[in-house]
């Protein structure tokens, strides 16, 4: 049984139109992150979270926004979706802890696979 | 710079026998959390196993073990009697010190089990 949970799954929709990726986790956890991941490639960091009220912008650079004004809640946001935004969108939460506990370990909803036509 | 490298694109194994999944990686940092993740056709990511710089034992978790070589900073996942279900894309993980946890993760194995 899923703790984070994504919706919607899949989405494809115009060019030119807002969009929000919802994400909501159940467990708890303080730190929250938004993956960017092309078919059968590796994961790129967009977005992040430590809390409620705190967002930082990950290791590739998104036009993506996101909010933190609940601590399961963590939505991202385009504001004018384009072919290139065309791509899966992981969410991901974990315990803050330090990492030699294990504590980092990532627990990630199912994803919301984006196409923009 | 924070790296992780995975070689091997695709892996074929025969079913009920050993494979492992090579995993190197890069950090100036003194302590460090190195993660594998399992992620099936379904796209869904799925935690396997966990070991932390400071751990003197291999972590193991089931058919799963990992095989850490600190001063080559390798962190091979191993598969004993590997099983269909176990065909998916392998990513190896490391969360540094500095940085704030964040997660890096590698390109990624596709594992192909043959029966």
């Amino acid at each position: 049984e899923a703790d984070i949970y994504q919706t919607p799954r899949y989405l494809v929709i115009g060019t030119g139109k807002k969009i929000t990726l919802e994400c909501s986790q159940t467990m708890g956890h303080d730190k929250m992150y938004w993956y960017q991941q092309d078919p059968g490639m590796e994961l790129h960091l967009i977005h992040y979270s430590y809390g409620v009220n705190s967002t930082e912008k990950g290791d590739l650079s998104s036009e993506s926004t996101v909010s933190r004004i609940r601590t399961e809640h963590f939505p991202l946001t385009l504001e004018s979706a384009r072919p290139s935004h065309t791509s899966q969108y992981l969410c991901a939460s974990s315990e803050y802890g330090g990492f030699s506990s294990g504590a980092n370990v990532l627990t990630f909803g199912a994803g919301s696979r984006l196409t923009v036509l | 710079a924070q790296k992780i490298t995975q070689t091997q694109p695709g892996m074929f194994v025969q079913e009920k026998e050993a494979v492992t999944l090579d995993c190197t990686y890069d950090t100036s940092d003194p302590s460090y959390g190195l993660f594998w993740y399992k992620q099936p056709s379904s796209g869904e990511m799925i935690f396997l196993i966990y070991q932390g710089s400071y751990d003197q034992q291999n972590a193991t978790e089931g058919r799963y073990s990992l095989n850490f070589q600190k001063a080559r900073k390798s962190a091979n996942l191993v598969i004993s009697a590997s099983q269909l279900g176990d065909s998916a894309m392998y990513f190896c993980a490391m969360t540094p010190d500095t940085g704030g946890f964040k997660t890096i993760f590698g390109a990624g194995t596709r594992l192909f089990v043959k029966a």
